[in-house]
C-alpha cells in the first residue's frame, strides 16, 4: 500500500532552528489529512490536521502545508525543541470510504539536537 | 485529559490459541478502530465500529477477528486461532464523530507476540 508516502525516514535538526517533515499521496480521492506524534511504548497522538479545501493550516508552532496538485503535504515545526523528538506519521482519509478510515504513512523519526 | 486505555500493554499466546485485547475508549466518543503495526511496517487500518456494529473493515480483518462493545466502556478485538503472523502492535482508537477528518485518539497498544 504505497497510497501515503513518507520518502524520509529520519531528519535531524537543530534546537531552535526549523524541522520539515514531508508527505506525498497518490489517492486523489483523499480529502483529509492528519499529523500524528509517536514516542516509544506509546501510541499515535494527534497534532494538526488539514482539509483538501485549505492549503494551511497552523497551530501554536506547526504549520501543515497542502498542495493538492502536487498531492504533497508537509508540516513545518518552529522553533524545534528536544522534546519534538519523535516518530512523526502523516495520515490521510478519502471520499469514498464509509468511515473514517486512516492511511498511514512510513513514519519519519525527528531527533532535534539541544 | 481523557484517553484510551488499552490491556494488557503486552500479551504472549501460542499460536492457534484465541486472545482477547481490550480497550476503554474515551466516555463521550462514539467510534471506535483497531490499527495494527507490524515490526518495521505501516500503521493499519483494521476495523471501525459504531453503534454496536462495524461500519468499514479491511482486507485484514477475516473471520479470524471480531470485534465487540460488551458494555458501555469496553471495545474488544478477538482473534479466534492466531498465527505467527499475527504478531503486531494493536492500537485502538475512538473519535467523536465519524465524519472525515475527525482526529482518532489511540491508546498506547497491545504488543501481541504469538509463539
Amino acid at each position: 500500500d504505497q497510497q501515503v508516502k513518507q520518502n524520509s525516514p529520519s531528519l535531524s535538526v537543530q534546537e531552535g532552528r526549523i524541522s520539515i517533515l514531508n508527505c506525498d499521496y497518490t489517492n486523489s480521492m483523499f480529502d483529509y489529512f492528519l499529523w500524528y506524534k509517536k514516542y516509544p511504548a506509546e501510541g499515535p497522538t494527534f497534532l494538526i490536521s488539514i482539509s483538501s479545501i485549505k492549503d494551511k493550516n497552523e497551530d501554536g508552532r506547526f504549520t501543515v502545508f497542502l498542495n493538492k496538485s502536487a498531492k504533497h503535504l508537509s508540516l513545518h515545526i518552529v522553533p524545534s525543541q528536544p522534546g519534538d523528538s519523535a516518530v512523526y506519521f502523516c495520515a490521510a482519509s478519502a471520499v469514498e470510504t464509509s468511515g473514517s478510515r486512516l492511511t498511514f504513512g512510513e513514519g519519519t523519526q525527528l531527533t532535534v539536537n539541544p | 485529559e481523557p484517553e484510551v486505555t488499552q490491556t494488557p500493554s503486552h500479551q504472549v499466546t501460542q499460536m492457534g490459541q484465541e486472545v482477547i485485547l481490550r480497550c476503554v475508549p474515551i466516555s463521550n466518543h462514539l467510534y471506535f478502530y483497531w490499527y495494527r503495526q507490524i515490526l518495521g511496517q505501516k500503521v493499519e487500518f483494521l476495523v471501525s465500529f459504531y453503534n454496536n456494529e462495524i461500519s468499514e473493515k479491511s482486507e485484514i480483518f477475516d473471520d479470524q477477528f471480531s470485534v465487540e462493545r460488551p458494555d458501555g466502556s469496553n471495545f474488544t478485538l478477538k482473534i479466534r486461532s492466531t498465527k505467527l503472523e499475527d504478531s503486531a502492535m494493536y492500537f485502538c482508537a475512538s473519535s467523536e464523530a465519524g465524519e472525515r477528518g475527525q482526529p482518532q485518539h489511540f491508546g498506547d497498544g497491545t504488543r501481541l507476540s504469538i509463539l
